[in-house]
């Protein structure tokens, strides 16, 4: 079975310039998750889908971030302008349902540096 | 929501059974304890999880006291490989995933 795909695995930009990133997840599987993870931290859940909707984005700073998943399966995070501050790795999952219940599949992340 | 306490992080060497115990003191009656793994430059991984008493599969075993207001997540004869960071998840199926959050996780070292 295919794991969740996620590229670039790497990015590097300046701060203002903007940047965006693919998912795509496990064939099936409705939930789809961005999370971002700051080096020392645990992942931090930006935004969740269910199918091509949006079930959370409360955490997603909407002045600068957006997301979408358009046709309820891939999904693409968009950055516009960068900061410093915006430099993590950006983690994309997804679940059968978003039941907690469910296992969380992840892909292996963009690591995105901004300078 | 539960909040959970775990250690920031644990030493081992090669061939020792490594316990680390998560506390959840709020834990609600239809919680469920979930484990995920990390390694660097990877995703979190699933562990296992549970709601009472004990699972084993073939990673790990967790135990959870009959108060649910701890469990503990053993690794019996960790390897260099199992060197990662652990995390302890605490939610309710009927919850969103939105509504949890990863803590900063136990590091685990294991040398040689």
């Amino acid at each position: 079975e295919a794991g969740v795909a996620q590229s670039p695995r790497y990015k590097i930009i300046e701060k203002r310039q903007s940047v965006a990133f693919w998912c795509n997840p496990i064939s099936g599987h409705a939930t789809l998750y961005w999370y971002q993870q700051i080096l020392g931290q645990g992942p931090k859940l930006l935004i969740q889908f269910q199918n091509n909707g949006v079930v959370d984005d409360s955490q997603l700073p909407k002045d600068r971030f957006s997301a979408e998943r358009l046709k309820g399966v891939d999904s693409t995070l968009k950055i516009q302008p960068a900061k410093l501050e915006d430099s993590a790795v950006y983690l994309c999952a997804s679940s059968q349902t978003r039941r907690t219940g469910e296992k969380l599949f992840f892909g292996s992340g963009t690591q995105l540096s901004v300078l | 929501l539960a909040k959970t306490t775990q250690p920031i992080s644990m030493d081992s060497y090669e061939g020792q059974e490594v316990n680390i115990t998560c506390s959840h003191n709020n834990i609600a009656t239809n919680d469920y304890i979930t484990w995920y793994q990390q390694f660097p430059s990877q995703g979190p991984r699933f562990i296992i999880q549970g709601y009472k008493t004990k699972v084993t599969n073939e990673v790990a075993s967790l135990f959870i006291p009959a108060d649910r207001k701890s469990s503990t997540l053993s690794l019996p004869r960790v390897s260099l490989s199992d060197t990662a960071v652990y995390y302890c998840l605490v939610g309710a199926s009927t919850d969103s995933w939105g509504k949890l959050q990863f803590g900063a996780g136990t590091q685990v070292v294991v040398t040689p």
